[in-house]
Formats: structure tokens, sequence, C-alpha cells
């Protein structure tokens, strides 16, 4: 099994939906992010969590939430959806011990929001 | 100035020769250096680490840091054409010495002829 799974794989949706976005991972790491990515613009930082207490801002937070269930459950919501949200999403997990600056990542989500 | 810079390519080398992939930083603090290897719609996967300045050999894979420059390579020998890919470089950044996350270049993209 994977130890990092993301769902759904993939979603179709319309402006102004609620979506939600589902990360687990069986690692057992501490800090859990959330990316999107978009041709030409990379991968971007959307938010990230080092505990169960703890949440952080990304750099492109805005019409977006998340959640930390467990130490090993993460969820993006996106409250209303709009077409410039259609992206590639990614969850990632890093251990807080040694190598604590890599990153493991899901398989994606794409989201295309109509 | 984007924080971690690379050109998007496409890099096209021959099959057998050596892919010299490049990506410069803006913060001089920065302590960790990845490259990660992506394919097309599929999640990035980790190929290199590298934290002090020099060589770092895994395989056919090279990653180089110099600090003082701000620069970090990546050096494919015997490239093949499963190694066609977008390449990520990125780097942690954080404070007091701690790494809070990763920044990521726009990925570059190599392909190798056969």
């Amino acid at each position: 099994d994977a130890d990092v799974t993301q769902t759904p794989r993939n979603r179709i949706t319309k402006t102004g939906k609620r979506i939600m976005l589902e990360c687990s991972q069986t690692k057992g790491h501490d800090r859990m992010y959330w990316y999107r990515q978009d041709p030409g613009l990379g991968l971007r930082l959307i938010y990230y969590s080092f505990d169960v207490k703890d949440i952080n801002k990304g750099e492109i937070s805005d019409g977006y939430s998340v959640s930390r269930q467990a130490q090993a459950k993460f969820s993006l919501s996106l409250e209303s959806a709009i077409p410039n949200q259609t992206a590639l999403y990614f969850c990632a997990t890093s251990d807080l011990g040694e190598n604590t600056d890599t990153q493991y990542f899901g398989p994606g989500t794409r989201l295309t929001v109509l | 100035q984007k924080e971690v810079e690379q050109n998007s390519g496409p890099l096209s080398v021959p099959e057998g020769a050596i892919a010299s992939l490049n990506c410069t930083y803006s913060d001089r603090v920065s302590q960790s250096f990845f490259w990660y290897r992506q394919y097309s719609g599929k999640s990035p996967e980790l190929i290199m680490s590298i934290y002090s300045n020099g060589d770092k050999e895994d395989g056919r894979f090279t990653a180089q840091l110099n600090k003082a420059s701000q620069y970090v390579s990546l050096l494919i020998r015997d490239s093949q054409p499963s190694d066609s890919a977008t390449y990520l470089c990125a780097v942690g950044m954080g404070y007091g010495g701690a790494t809070n996350k990763l920044i990521f270049g726009t990925g570059t993209l190599l392909a190798v002829q056969p």
C-alpha cells in the first residue's frame, strides 16, 4: 500500500461548490503539506502543519482552508470553488527527525472547476 | 527575483550523454537542497538531497552545491530515455537553522533522445 494516499484522484466540479480533498499517510510523519501545481508555475505551498495543533499558511492560502484531524490525516477544502483553482493538488509529508526536510508526495488529485 | 530559479528547458541530450541541470537560489541561509524528478501527470519523487558544499554522488546522479555562489546542480551520467522528465530543484527555508518548508523551482524539462 502507498505511504501517502490522496482522495479523490480526479474531481470535476462547478463554480461555487464546496470541495474537500483528503490526504492520509502511514509513514508516521508529523509534518504534512498541501501544494498546487500549475503549468509553468511549479509547486506552490498552500498550507502546512507540523502537528495536530499547528496550522500555517503557505504562499497561496486565499480561498483554501485545512483541517488536521489526526497525525495521519490532513484535509484541504475549497469553500467555494472557482475556475482558477483548477490544478493538480499534492499532499506531502516529512519527518521530525534527522532528515526533516525531505518531503514525500502523494499521487495527486486533479481538480477541474467548470 | 524568484527565490529558486531554473531554466525551464527543454534540455535535449542524446542517449548516453551527460545531462547538466542547474538551479540558483536567493536565501543565503538555506541549508538543505533537493532534486526531485517528476514524470508527466505523476508526483515528484526524490532523487538527491545535499547539505554541504561539494559533490554528492548516487549511481548515475551527482549533485553539486556551492553555497557561496548560491548554486546547486544535478548531473546525470549515461542519460537514458527513461530519464526524460521534469526535474525540480527545491531549497529549504526556515528560521534559526531549522527548515520549515521547501521552495520549489518551476522545473527543467529534460528530453533524452534515443
